[in-house]
C-alpha cells in the first residue's frame, strides 16, 4: 500500500535550519501539504501545494518537492517551532494520507 | 471565515458504535467541497478517516471502511461520522474538516474544528 515517510525525529539549535523531508512513490503526481501539530492543538496548515505560505505562516518556513520527496524546510528555526509535523498528500484513488510525523525539538 | 465544531459523547464502550457531529459555520456544505474527519492519538499520529462530498459521494480509508460510515445533514449544516465495532485503539481525538477544493478532494484540509477527544473503555 502506498505510503509517506517521514523521519521521527529531528533536533536543531535555535537559529538553525531544519529541514524535515517526506518521500513517497506517488509523490511525482501529487501536491504535498505540511502541518504542525502542537500538543493539545488542532494541526495548523503550515505549507500547502508543496511551497505556499498561508497566511499568518512566518516567512522562515518553505517548502518543496522533487520527485518521490518533498521537504519542509525551517530557516532560523525558533523555540516556538517545537512541534509535530505532518506531510499530507492523496493516493491514486483520491483518498488521503499522512506521513507519520516528525518531532522536531529547538534545543 | 468557515468555522467547524465537533459534537459527540466523549466514552464509548468496546464493540459499540462511536458517533460524532460536526456543525459548519460560514459555508453551507452543499455548496461544493468535500467534508472529512481525521483523528490523531499519540502513537499513531494522524489518520485521515474519510470525507463526504457536499453531493453526498463518500471516499473512505481502506483501513477503515469496513465500519465507518460518514454523512451529510444539509438541513442542519452538519456532516457525520459512525465508526462501528470500537475498540481501545479507536481512542483519539478526532476532527473535522474541509478537505480538498470545491470540486475536488485533492488538496490542503482546512480549516479543522478544535477536536473531540473520544475515549473507548469499560
Amino acid at each position: 500500500s502506498y505510503e509517506l515517510t517521514q523521519p521521527p525525529s529531528v533536533s536543531v539549535s535555535p537559529g538553525q535550519t531544519a529541514t524535515i523531508t517526506c518521500s513517497g512513490d506517488g509523490l511525482p503526481r501529487k501536491y504535498v501539504h505540511w502541518y504542525q501539530k502542537k500538543s493539545g492543538q488542532a494541526p495548523v496548515l503550515v505549507l500547502y501545494e508543496d511551497s505556499k505560505r498561508p497566511s499568518g505562516i512566518p516567512e522562515r518556513f518553505s517548502g518543496s518537492r522533487s520527485g518521490t520527496m518533498a521537504t519542509l524546510t525551517i530557516d532560523g528555526a525558533q523555540a516556538d517551532d517545537e512541534a509535530d509535523y505532518f506531510c499530507y498528500s492523496t493516493d491514486r484513488s483520491g483518498g488521503g494520507l499522512f506521513g507519520g510525523g516528525t518531532r522536531l525539538t529547538v534545543l | 471565515q468557515v468555522q467547524l465544531r465537533e459534537s459527540g459523547p466523549g466514552l464509548v464502550r468496546p464493540s459499540e458504535t462511536l458517533s460524532l457531529t460536526c456543525t459548519v459555520s460560514h459555508y453551507s456544505i452543499d455548496s461544493g467541497y468535500y467534508w472529512g474527519w481525521i483523528r490523531h492519538s499519540p502513537g499513531r499520529g494522524l489518520q485521515w478517516i474519510g470525507s463526504i462530498y457536499s453531493s453526498g459521494s463518500t471516499y473512505y480509508n481502506p483501513s477503515l471502511k469496513r465500519r465507518v460510515t460518514v454523512s451529510l445533514d444539509t438541513s442542519k449544516n452538519q456532516f457525520s461520522l459512525k465508526l462501528t465495532s470500537v475498540t481501545a485503539t479507536d481512542s483519539a481525538v478526532y476532527y473535522c474538516a474541509r478537505q480538498g477544493s470545491p470540486i475536488s478532494m485533492e488538496g490542503k484540509i482546512d480549516p479543522w474544528g478544535q477536536g473531540a477527544l473520544v475515549a473507548v473503555s469499560s
